[in-house]
């Protein structure tokens, strides 16, 4: 079946601005994980969901950040009043339920902040 | 929570010679050990990775070793390739922790 799949690929924006981002994850997979990797850095681990528990935001670096994961399903990861500091690749996995691993991620949104 | 510790940052090898990457946890709740490779501008994905009731495993050139007792795997990548140049991430998780925790990524070149 298809793969985790990310929309926009790009998205340049002003700051201050909101946007959101969208994630589908593989079908079946019930966890979903949000991370964000700025240019040449590791894995910035934001959100995670898992079926219908609370999600584990501790990532979230302020509360302009923010997620939703809809039906058990596709998420939007939201940044609010963007800054120049949210430049980042924001990238999505997920995973079957239950298990920490296999994870799957998508190709990632390249938001650029001016 | 979980802390991975990952070294070297960097590592240059010669195509042919072999490299290894090691990885530290903290969590002794950790019973699954995945390994990324990300080339540049692409996504991570999944290598190989390995279970606590797993000493190592293989495939072909890659493998995984698990040290439970001293909390440290490795990845041992032998006779290396230039398409084997990338971002390599370890990461550490189990059932109970419902997450997995990256280690901070290692830059592998393969020099021809």
């Amino acid at each position: 079946g298809a793969g985790v799949s990310q929309s926009p690929s790009n998205k340049v924006t002003e700051k201050g601005k909101d946007v959101e981002l969208r994630c589908d994850p593989i079908s079946g997979h019930t966890a979903l994980y949000w991370y964000r990797q700025s240019l040449g850095q590791g894995l910035e681990f934001l959100i995670y969901f898992q079926g219908n528990s609370a999600p584990d935001k501790s990532g979230l670096p302020s509360d302009r950040f923010s997620a939703e994961r809809t039906g058990g399903s596709v998420s939007t990861l939201t940044i609010q009043r963007t800054q120049q500091e949210d430049s980042a690749v924001y990238l999505c996995a997920s995973s079957l339920a239950g298990l920490a691993g296999a994870q799957f991620f998508g190709p990632g949104t390249r938001l650029t902040v001016l | 929570g979980e802390n991975v510790e990952q070294h070297p940052s960097t590592l240059s090898v010669q195509e042919g010679d072999s490299a290894v990457i090691k990885c530290t946890y903290s969590d002794s709740a950790s019973n699954y050990f995945p390994w990324y490779k990300q080339e540049l501008g692409k996504r991570p994905q999944l290598i190989i990775d390995i279970r606590s009731n797993v000493g190592e495993k293989k495939d072909q050139r890659i493998a995984v070793t698990l040290n439970k007792t001293a909390k440290h795997f490795s990845l041992h990548i032998t006779e290396t390739q230039p398409e084997d140049s990338a971002v390599y991430f370890c990461a550490a998780g189990g059932s109970t922790l419902g997450r997995l925790y990256f280690g901070r990524g290692t830059q592998l070149t393969v020099w021809p």
